[in-house]
């Protein structure tokens, strides 16, 4: 069965560090999307990405996040200067047509900011 | 803009027995998707049912199915014949058609041998 794929597993930084996470989406899907759970909470959407550019972001997504797709299958988030309130699970999703068809998740990059 | 609220933070249920997860939601429009996902401790989010706004049929996938009414805006999750395995916490969601997902707070589920 087909499966987002995301790196790493757990990750420790530093405030005010950069931390990039890695997604491999379903190779046939057009849609991406990050969303984001502190501990303990709903899972909250980050920002959407099609066509090769931002379909839509949150509030959450301000000027220290971004996102790109480099090599046409990996789907990075970028934080450029980590704060506490950053510490999260962050999840990669992909569909092929948006909310009409299945989001697969991938199993989550645990984000520690020390 | 889209709201999904779960009233319930936690539920228990009995293994064997039959369990409701209550959700409702609020959207202006007429075309959308609602979700339940399973997320157990592992923290992965699985998708358990779909639904789409225009069936009138309500969704079935084994022991879980949903009670959608679209005009009081509800959308619950019976699991039927509950398992240890269905431990997990749930969560409903919402979506347009090609939008990112709206997640309620979650029902933690606790299944009782």
């Amino acid at each position: 069965e087909p499966e987002v794929t995301q790196t790493p597993s757990h990750q420790v930084t530093q405030m005010g560090q950069e931390v990039i996470l890695r997604c491999v989406p379903i190779s046939n899907h057009l849609y991406f999307y990050w969303y984001r759970q502190i501990l303990g909470q709903k899972v909250e959407f980050l920002v959407s990405f099609y066509n090769n550019e931002i379909s839509e972001k949150s509030e959450i997504f301000d000027d220290q996040f971004s996102v790109e797709r480099p090599d046409g299958s990996n789907f990075t988030l970028k934080i450029r200067s980590t704060k506490l309130e950053d510490s999260a699970m962050y999840f990669c999703a992909s569909t092929m047509r948006g909310s009409s068809t299945e989001a697969f998740f991938g199993q989550g990059t645990r984000l520690t900011v020390v | 803009a889209q709201t999904v609220t779960q009233s319930q933070p936690e539920m228990s249920v009995q293994e064997a027995e039959t369990v409701t997860l209550s959700c409702t939601y609020d959207t202006s429009e007429s075309d959308y998707y609602l979700f339940w996902y399973k997320q157990p401790p592992s923290r992965q989010m699985i998708l358990v049912i779909r639904q789409e706004a225009y069936k009138q049929q309500n969704a079935t996938e084994n022991r879980f199915s949903v009670n959608f009414q679209k005009a009081a805006k509800s959308f619950s999750l019976k699991i039927s014949d509950s398992q240890l395995g269905d431990a997990a916490m749930y969560f409903c969601a919402s979506g347009l058609n090609t939008d990112k997902l709206i997640f309620g707070t979650g029902t933690r589920l606790q299944v009782f041998p």
